[in-house]
């Protein structure tokens, strides 16, 4: 699975759109970008993912460049709720289900 | 309803003693995964079981022994704790193997303690 690079933190104003960008320039096609967000003292949860085209949900849009290098997780009115570490994994969707979670990104909305 | 509850949610012990962490999923799920979460806060993979059938193994200690009597459960069993056992356990469980949308739902979490 494919390595991920995501700046160690942001700060995003509340009511604003949080863009969260992720670097994954060693994907291969049949990779997925995938994100999860953990807020303090909870279990991971998932948000998103995808292959090429945009995706969006109730909770985010992902935006990825058309060569797949990277994509940016967008968050379009954040709010305190939203403060967490967002993780960005690629993985082939056809594998074992494994996550391989890195750093990730310490998002805090401020009032 | 919770989709992925763990149990106990704190487990303070000793060290040499032996203990259980019990996970159960209601989502139908044929996979279910072990993550452990140390101090540090890296999420790593422990093990994984797709229809009561281990698949993952990531070079951990015999002394951790993972049991699935069936697919919606998913024990942890730890001999001989340590103090480095220390950490955050997460239970998780997605759809089956190579499914498309292979979300995974993670439980809250076991925080064990070992003193």
């Amino acid at each position: 699975d494919a390595k991920t690079t995501q700046p160690p933190s942001m700060d995003c104003a509340e009511g604003r759109a949080a863009n969260l960008p992720c670097n994954h320039s060693t994907i291969s096609g049949n990779e997925y970008v995938y994100w999860y967000r953990q807020i303090h003292s909870q279990g991971p949860q998932y948000i998103i993912h995808g292959l090429k085209n945009n995706e969006t949900n109730e909770m985010a849009s992902l935006i990825i460049t058309e060569d797949r290098k990277s994509s940016t997780l967008i968050l379009p009115h954040a709010t305190l709720r939203d403060t967490a570490v967002y993780y960005c994994i690629v993985r082939v969707s056809s594998n074992t289900g494994k996550l391989i979670f890195g750093q990730g990104t310490t998002l805090q909305v401020k009032p | 309803d919770t989709a992925v509850s763990q149990t106990p949610k704190y487990l303070v012990t000793q060290m040499g003693n032996d203990k259980s962490i019990k996970c159960e999923q209601n989502l139908g799920h044929d996979t279910m995964y072990w993550y452990k979460q140390d101090s540090k806060k890296f999420l790593k993979i422990m093990f994984s079981y797709n229809n009561k059938e281990l698949i993952i193994n990531e070079t951990v200690p015999n002394r951790f022994s993972p049991k699935s009597p069936d697919k919606a459960h998913l024990n942890l069993h730890i001999n001989s704790l340590e103090l480095g056992d220390s950490a955050v356990y997460f239970c998780a469980s997605s759809p089956r193997v190579g499914s498309r949308d292979g979300e995974a739902f993670f439980g809250q979490g076991t925080r064990l303690t070992v003193v």
